[in-house]
């Protein structure tokens, strides 16, 4: 198992377009988190899955973003219209969720630049 | 709301000196506390966690209520413990983790 994956690792876009991520959890995980990273900062909670639903967004979350994990496996992040303020590395980081708590394990990222 | 504080950006020491980086946190349920490490051009990767009272790498951290912090700690630092350390909480849902904004160890030969 290679751990959590994310593609692309390096996203240059104009501002205005749309960009979507992937992100591969480990494959027995049921749960699946998305995080952004700014310079000097920790990351910073997007939006989680339990399987395919989607259970908690965070304000961070605009509606300009969307993510969806449709067979409760691979996730997308999807970013429409980007702004100059969505530069930042996007990281995917996936557990498995039962009536215990396990670690969240995090993929490289993928980092968004927008010109 | 939750909060994890961090308050040194940049820690340096020389090798073999005993090392501690502060975390101190505001929550308001029962929390569970994570050391989360970022070697150079490495993924970020968990270190240890509370409830696992264990010690990776010489490290060790403990959980104080009373004072809401979970330092980490190390009595003999090494060259290779140079990098970045993140505090995160878990909040009781057991879904959003909560990081610091991170200390970067330096730890000088």
């Amino acid at each position: 198992d290679t751990g959590v994956s994310q593609d692309p690792r390096h996203k240059i876009t104009k501002r205005g377009q749309n960009v979507t991520f992937r992100c591969d959890p480990i494959s027995e995980h049921n749960r699946l988190y998305w995080y952004r990273q700014t310079l000097g900062q920790g990351p910073e909670f997007l939006t989680y899955f339990q399987n395919e639903a989607q259970l908690e967004k965070s304000r961070l979350l605009s509606d300009r973003f969307s993510a969806e994990r449709p067979k409760g496996s691979f996730s997308t992040l999807e970013i429409q219209r980007t702004e100059q303020g969505d530069s930042a590395m996007y990281l995917c980081a996936s557990s498995l969720g039962d009536r215990s708590t396990q670690p969240q394990h995090f993929g490289d990222g993928t980092r968004l630049s927008i010109l | 709301a939750q909060r994890v504080t961090q308050p040194e950006k940049l820690l340096s020491v020389f090798k073999g000196a005993p090392v501690e980086l502060k975390c101190n946190y505001s929550y308001s349920g029962s929390p569970e506390l994570f050391w989360y490490v970022q070697y150079s051009r490495q993924r970020l990767q968990l270190l240890l966690r509370h409830i696992s009272r264990e010690s990776i790498k010489g490290f060790t951290a403990d959980l104080n209520k009373g004072e809401t912090s979970f330092h980490l700690k190390k009595p003999f630092a090494q060259e290779e413990d140079s990098a970045m350390y993140y505090c995160a909480l878990l909040e009781t849902s057991g879904s959003r983790l909560t990081f610091g904004e991170g200390t970067q160890l330096t730890v000088n030969p």
